[in-house]
């Protein structure tokens, strides 16, 4: 089944450490979405990438950090520098730029204290 | 900068008691509108895509209209099953701007 997981589900961490968030996608979508989601508000843009070894800062990158390598993963860093790091993680992907609708994951919901 | 408002922000129906929920947007170049559903826990689910004012989507139960101003997700004679939040987002460029979200309930 084609499709984009995310691991892992839950995690927790001590502050003052930085976590890894994984994403995978099986769709050959060229490109690939981090997004942040807390209660109350709308999905927030964190990091974007287009490409393989290209990517782009979206509205709340500040204290993370991504890669791209190869074009089915798109980790995340959540550094000891994001002040509110608790929140639930979203990973998408689109075969493209617009107007291709975004396919998300399953989530990953980050506790830090 | 794009806004999305979304409006109710909850909503409690019967079941059979149809009902729309509002998308209201400002965004610079419209390129794509866009319905989800989320279930509690999980991620967004696409429901439909819609490009340019007068343009109607269906699937099953849940119709998308779109104006220059505003979207409606109605929803005709709801089940209990279609309980989730509702999110509309407006793309521009390769950004997808997201409202808050309706939440629907339906009572059996």
């Amino acid at each position: 089944d084609g499709g984009i997981t995310q691991s892992p589900k839950y995690l927790f961490r001590k502050e003052g450490q930085n976590v890894t968030l994984s994403c995978e996608q099986n769709l050959n979508h060229d490109a690939m979405y981090w997004y942040r989601q807390d209660p109350g508000q709308g999905l927030r843009l964190i990091y974007y990438s287009q490409i393989v070894n290209d990517f782009q800062k979206g509205d709340i990158a500040e204290g993370y950090s991504v890669s791209r390598e190869k074009k089915e993963s798109f980790p995340l860093t959540v550094t000891s520098a994001q002040k509110n790091p608790t929140a639930f993680y979203l990973c998408a992907s689109s075969r493209g730029g617009p107007p291709y609708e975004q396919y998300f994951g399953p989530g990953t919901r980050l506790t830090v204290t | 900068e794009d806004q999305v408002t979304q409006s109710p922000e909850a909503l409690r129906l019967q079941e059979g008691e149809s009902s729309s929920l509002n998308c209201s947007y400002t965004v610079s170049g419209l390129r794509g509108l866009f319905w989800y559903r989320q279930d509690p826990g999980k991620g967004p689910e696409f429901l439909f895509t819609l490009y340019s004012a007068g343009e109607e989507k269906e699937k099953e139960r849940l119709k998308a209209t779109l104006t220059k101003k505003e979207s409606f997700l109605h929803i005709t004679a709801p089940k209990p099953e279609d309980s989730a939040t509702y999110l509309c987002a407006v793309q521009n460029d390769y950004k997808l701007s997201f409202g808050a979200g309706t939440t629907v309930t339906v009572r059996a």
